[in-house]
């Protein structure tokens, strides 16, 4: 059965580096999405991207945040300034349409030092 | 502002017998619904969603939506201990014209246990 798969597992990093967290979203899906959960949090919607350009963003989505399809395949999450509330698991997901099921990747645990 | 409100539990039951999760939403817009299960320190796992008001059944799952009470709920039938997780009650809502952006709106989970 095709899944979403996210590299690395888990990220450690210093304050103020950027990072890059990877997605392979399902290889026939057309939209795709970075979600966040803090420790013990709800899970935010931070991004919706399709057809190379974002749908919509949240307001945690901000300036440091970027989103990029850079082959058919891989679709990347870059924090260019790490903070240490940034702190969290990071989800892709992906769908075939808007309203489509989103179907996500084991994450990624980004922890900020 | 849209919001999901789900009881964070704990919820427990006795192997065997039904457990009922419930959420409600703040919002009367048009939406889907969906129910994903998390074990602890993994990805969300879809069970089911419903669009429409009723009830839908999948297996020893059952979702329920009632829109006029803005309130969907989920019950596992002959819940094992397998079940114990941490269910999240998410929303997805249209505008006015009908388009759905795709953001998912998500309860804060119920923390479900199930014991022998």
């Amino acid at each position: 059965e095709p899944e979403v798969t996210q590299t690395p597992s888990h990220q450690v990093t210093q304050m103020g580096q950027e990072v890059i967290l990877r997605c392979v979203p399902i290889s026939n899906h057309l939209y795709f999405y970075w979600y966040r959960q803090i420790l013990g949090q709800k899970v935010e919607f931070l991004v919706s991207f399709y057809n190379n350009e974002i749908s919509e963003k949240s307001e945690i989505f901000d300036d440091q945040f970027s989103v990029e399809r850079p082959d058919g395949s891989n679709f990347t999450l870059k924090i260019r300034s790490t903070k240490l509330e940034d702190s969290a698991m990071y989800f892709c997901a992906s769908s075939g349409t808007l309203g489509d099921t989103q179907y996500f990747g084991p994450g990624t645990r980004l922890t900020v030092l | 502002q849209k919001e999901v409100e789900q009881n964070s539990g704990p919820l427990s039951v006795p192997e065997g017998a039904i457990a009922s999760l419930n959420c409600t939403y703040s919002d009367r817009g048009s939406q889907s619904f969906f129910w994903y299960r998390q074990y602890s320190g993994k990805s969300p796992e879809l069970i089911m969603f419903i669009y429409s008001n009723g009830d839908k059944e999948d297996g020893r799952f059952t979702a329920q939506l009632n829109k006029a009470s803005q309130y969907v709920s989920l019950l596992i039938r002959d819940s094992q201990p397998s079940d114990s997780a941490t269910y999240l009650c998410a929303v997805k809502w249209r505008d006015a014209g009908g388009t759905s952006y795709g953001k998912l709106t998500f309860g804060q989970g119920t923390i479900l246990t199930v014991h022998p």
